[in-house]
């Protein structure tokens, strides 16, 4: 019974280059949520999505960023022409259904650590 | 946004001391949510509290909620060197959104 399984773990990217974040939910879940955490600092919302839909991307930058979740396959945070500022750890979290104000909780993964040279 | 605002930043303990930790928001809330981070990993669900509570017990854990103050505290009784983490409380802005916001977290340490 995985949790949230996020790969890779870790990225080392050069300025300039693309960065792809994945992430699989937990089994029956079907609600994605990414999250931006920068040392010694809380987490940032960036954007949350279902199957095929992304429902809120406030958080998300307007340029670079973007985000998936493809009927079949993981969700891909997908980070274009990286700069230094992008270091930070990624979350992915997962939920059944999207029902938080009712009383759900996130489960997260293990988050990817991006290092932008 | 930062919904919610965590107190004191960090807290260092000694092992069988209660640590207290204060979380105050901004807006309305259905729920609040308490995480734990240990480092390096991801976040854990704790407990949660909804708006028509007042306190809540998990083991060692107790959570109180005042509405009219918008704030809430995390107590953890009789504290053991691996609870050292961080502590982050979470909410949703108000009633029609799936957005989980996350205040800035307090830093734990437990010295055995």
């Amino acid at each position: 019974n995985a949790g949230v399984m996020q790969n890779p773990r870790h990225l080392v990217r050069r300025r300039g280059q693309e960065a792809r974040l994945r992430c699989s939910p937990m089994k029956g879940h079907s609600h994605v949520y990414w999250y931006r955490q920068l040392p010694e600092e809380g987490l940032k919302f960036m954007v949350y999505l279902q199957k095929e839909n992304i429902i809120d991307e406030s958080g998300m930058p307007k340029e670079r960023f973007s985000a998936e979740f493809p009927k079949e396959g993981p969700s891909i945070l997908r980070i274009q022409q990286v700069v230094r500022g992008d270091s930070a750890a990624y979350f992915c979290a997962s939920s059944p259904n999207g029902l938080l104000a009712s009383g759900g909780e996130l489960f997260f993964g293990e988050g990817s650590r991006l290092t932008v040279l | 946004s930062q919904q919610g605002e965590e107190d004191p930043q960090a807290l260092s303990i000694q092992e069988g001391e209660n640590a207290t930790m204060n979380c105050s928001y901004k807006t309305s809330i259905n729920n609040l949510q308490w995480y734990r981070q240990n480092s390096g990993r991801g976040l854990v669900h704790l407990i949660l509290i909804r708006s028509n509570e007042r306190e809540k017990h998990s083991g060692r854990l107790r959570v109180t909620l005042d509405t009219s103050k918008k704030s809430s505290s995390l107590l953890i009784t009789a504290s053991r060197a691996a609870d050292t983490a961080s502590y982050f409380c979470a909410t949703i802005e108000g009633y029609n959104t799936d957005k989980l916001i996350f205040g800035t977290g307090t830093r734990l340490q437990v010295f055995p």
